[in-house]
């Protein structure tokens, strides 16, 4: 079955720093989401992407970051001057145009030091 | 902004019991979601409803509309049901709002 993929499976990073996550999302899926999770707190939404554009974004999503479908298969989350609140799993989800199920990847631990 | 409440925050179960978690959101939608985070922390879509009722093996998931209530039944519970299930919430297909989860443990 098919699934979304997202690497690394865990990033430790010093404040300040640049970190780009990866997710190859389902190959027929036309959207494409990032979440987070700070630990103990519930999942927010971050952004939304849709025909290499950004269809919505949340009032986390400032200007440190940014989204990027560099070659048509991969989804990158760039995170540019990592600050410790930023210390979260982040999940990559994608789905059809058929339907709005979502399929989650299994996220990227990032740990900002 | 829709407010997505769910409880119990933690329920604790002998194996075999019916389970019933409860979601209720405060603004209309057009599709809810419910989803299992493992102790790993992955996420995996269980059921995404728009009315009635939907069925999965021992999972069972209702929807009221008029109430903006939904339900997730397990029947039959079985240690490995063991995880954090989450209530979540959009306007058509776009981004979800989330509810803060039912931590379920399932005891032997």
């Amino acid at each position: 079955e098919p699934e979304v993929t997202q690497t690394p499976s865990h990033q430790v990073t010093q404040m300040g720093q640049e970190v780009i996550l990866r997710c190859v999302p389902i190959s027929n899926h036309l959207y494409f989401y990032w979440y987070r999770q700070i630990l103990g707190q519930k999942v927010e939404f971050l952004v939304s992407f849709y025909n290499n554009e950004i269809s919505e974004k949340s009032e986390i999503f400032d200007d440190q970051f940014s989204v990027e479908r560099p070659d048509g298969s991969n989804f990158t989350l760039k995170i540019r001057s990592t600050k410790l609140e930023d210390s979260a799993m982040y999940f990559c989800a994608s789905r059809s145009l058929r339907t709005d199920t979502q399929y989650f990847g299994p996220g990227t631990r990032l740990t900002v030091l | 902004k829709n407010e997505v409440e769910q409880s119990p925050q933690n329920l604790t179960a002998q194996e075999g019991e019916f389970i019933t978690i409860n979601c209720s959101y405060s603004v209309g939608i057009s599709a809810l979601h419910w989803l299992q985070q493992h102790p790993g922390g992955g996420i995996v879509s269980l059921f995404m409803l728009s009315s009635g009722k939907k069925k999965h093996g021992r999972l069972i998931a209702t929807i009221n509309i008029q109430e903006k209530h939904s339900s997730l039944h397990i029947t039959a519970s079985h240690p490995r049901d063991s995880a954090v299930y989450i209530c979540a919430v959009s306007p058509a297909g776009e981004k979800l709002t989330f509810g803060t989860g039912t931590r379920l443990t399932i005891i032997p």
